[in-house]
């Protein structure tokens, strides 16, 4: 099982949708999560940190489930520009020290 | 204006031509590190750095090696580059790793590599 797994889409989605992605991470000792974008061929950029109390950025929310051991992220009317790959990264404990992990990204289109 | 800055973004080389890839930040962070990503593979970890002086192997460090002399910079060696080396090289760097807290990577605009 891979330390931190999410679906990798595409997700093809109307304008104006609501839509969801979850990422699962197997080390019950996670300490902190993050989403991150990226789009074609750049570099991945902090979408938003992710803390146990959920927390909401405009039209993003995300939320962490600690006993089902997976993080959400949530985007309300959808945009064109949110067109992108969406990486969920986990800073997990590993062999003494705390390393981040990411996830293989799930792609998203956001459709006129 | 805070930054990574990895030069060069493109390069054409052939198998077994020493390379240096250069990584740099402004931020004055202590953590560096270097991921290469490949398709359906994600990014993977070659080396990262702790602090000066202090590097060490990541999940992907075979054929790879690092320094870190100065605390903003972190360079990319491939002493003898083979085809499976062709991917994107991203460099990040954050204030400080190795613990739990909720500290930002922030990325270079990476280096397309190609090794024929």
């Amino acid at each position: 099982r891979k330390e931190v797994e999410q679906d990798p889409g595409p997700f093809n989605v109307p304008e104006g949708a609501t839509v969801a992605f979850n990422c699962t991470y197997s080390n019950s000792a996670s300490q902190s999560f993050f989403w991150y974008r990226q789009d074609c061929r750049k570099e991945p950029k902090l979408l938003m940190s992710v803390y146990s109390s959920g927390n909401e950025d405009g039209r993003f929310t995300a939320q962490l489930n600690r006993a089902s051991q997976y993080i959400s992220l949530l985007i309300r009317d959808s945009k064109l520009s949110d067109s992108a790959t969406y990486l969920c990264v986990v800073n997990s404990p590993t062999s003494g020290t705390y390393k981040y992990i990411f996830g293989t990204g799930t792609r998203l289109k956001v459709l006129a | 204006e805070a930054q990574v800055t990895q030069n060069p973004r493109y390069l054409i080389t052939v198998t077994g031509k020493k390379l240096t890839v250069t990584c740099s930040q402004n931020m004055n962070h202590e953590y560096m590190s270097w991921y290469r990503q490949d398709p359906g593979l994600g990014l993977r970890q070659i080396y990262y750095s702790m602090n000066v002086e202090v590097t060490d192997k990541g999940d992907v460090p075979e054929g790879y090696k690092v320094s870190r002399k100065e605390k903003r910079n972190f360079p990319l060696i491939l002493e003898s580059p083979s085809p499976n080396q062709t991917s994107l090289y991203f460099c990040a760097s954050s204030r400080r790793a190795g613990t739990g807290a909720s500290y930002e990577q922030y990325f270079g605009p990476g280096t397309r590599l190609t090794v024929t």
